[in-house]
């Protein structure tokens, strides 16, 4: 079983709608969790961080359940800029600090 | 968020030459650097991990004599790869981590990589 998995996707989704992404780790010493942005062809970019609150940032919405292991990313009144590769990102301490990346969701937005 | 600066961004060379390639922190001082790859339409291999003033920690499966990695300053790391082969054509990302004391918080800001074709 993989550390870190994700939705195998593609998503795709007409403009204006609610996509949700999930992502489950396995590792209960899991730290910290973050969702990152891919588009093609270029690196990683941090799209916000997941703290067990739940945090909102305009249009997009994350939210971790530790006790499921589980944390989703939703994105609401989706834009075509939205299309790209969202990445789930998990660090742990498992007798050495480590980051561990997801495969990876990828999200069409159409018209 | 940080800045990291990754040169160059694109690569042709013939096989067997060596291509080096840099990866700075603009605007914040990385103890820590990562050097990924990345084939097309597959999700980040992390290679290597790069601390400055020491050996950088191979991954399994990565040769630490073709894939030379220098963290010689807390600002800058470099990644040779030696003897380049078609089949280390790649795209090569680097990424720094602010640190905290809180290990876990630690974000990494990524560079924006280098596509290599060799050839």
């Amino acid at each position: 079983r993989k550390e870190v998995e994700q939705d195998p996707g593609p998503f795709n989704v007409p403009e204006g709608a609610t996509v949700a992404f999930n992502c489950t780790y396995s590792n209960s010493a899991s730290q910290s969790f973050f969702w990152y942005r891919q588009d093609c062809r270029k690196e990683p970019k941090l799209l916000m961080s997941v703290y067990s609150s739940g945090n909102e940032d305009g249009r997009f919405t994350a939210q971790l359940n530790r006790a499921s292991q589980y944390i989703s990313l939703l994105i609401r009144d989706s834009k075509l800029s939205d299309s790209a590769t969202y990445l789930c990102v998990v660090n742990m301490n498992t007798g050495g600090f480590k980051t561990i990346f997801g495969a990876g969701t990828r999200l069409f937005v159409k018209a | 968020g940080a800045v990291v600066s990754q040169h160059p961004s694109w690569v042709i060379c013939k096989s067997g030459t060596s291509v080096k390639i840099e990866c700075r922190s603009l605007d914040f001082q990385a103890t820590t650097m990562f050097w990924y790859r990345q084939f097309p339409k597959q999700s980040l291999m992390l290679m290597a991990t790069s601390n400055e003033g020491s050996k950088a920690t191979y991954e399994q499966g990565v040769e630490k004599d073709k894939f030379l990695i220098n963290h010689a300053s807390l600002t800058l790391s470099t990644l040779t790869v030696t003897s380049a082969h078609p089949e280390d054509s790649s795209f090569y990302i680097c990424s720094a981590r602010i640190g905290t004391k809180n290990l876990a918080k630690n974000i990494q800001y990524f560079g924006a990589g280098t596509r290599l074709s060799v050839l």
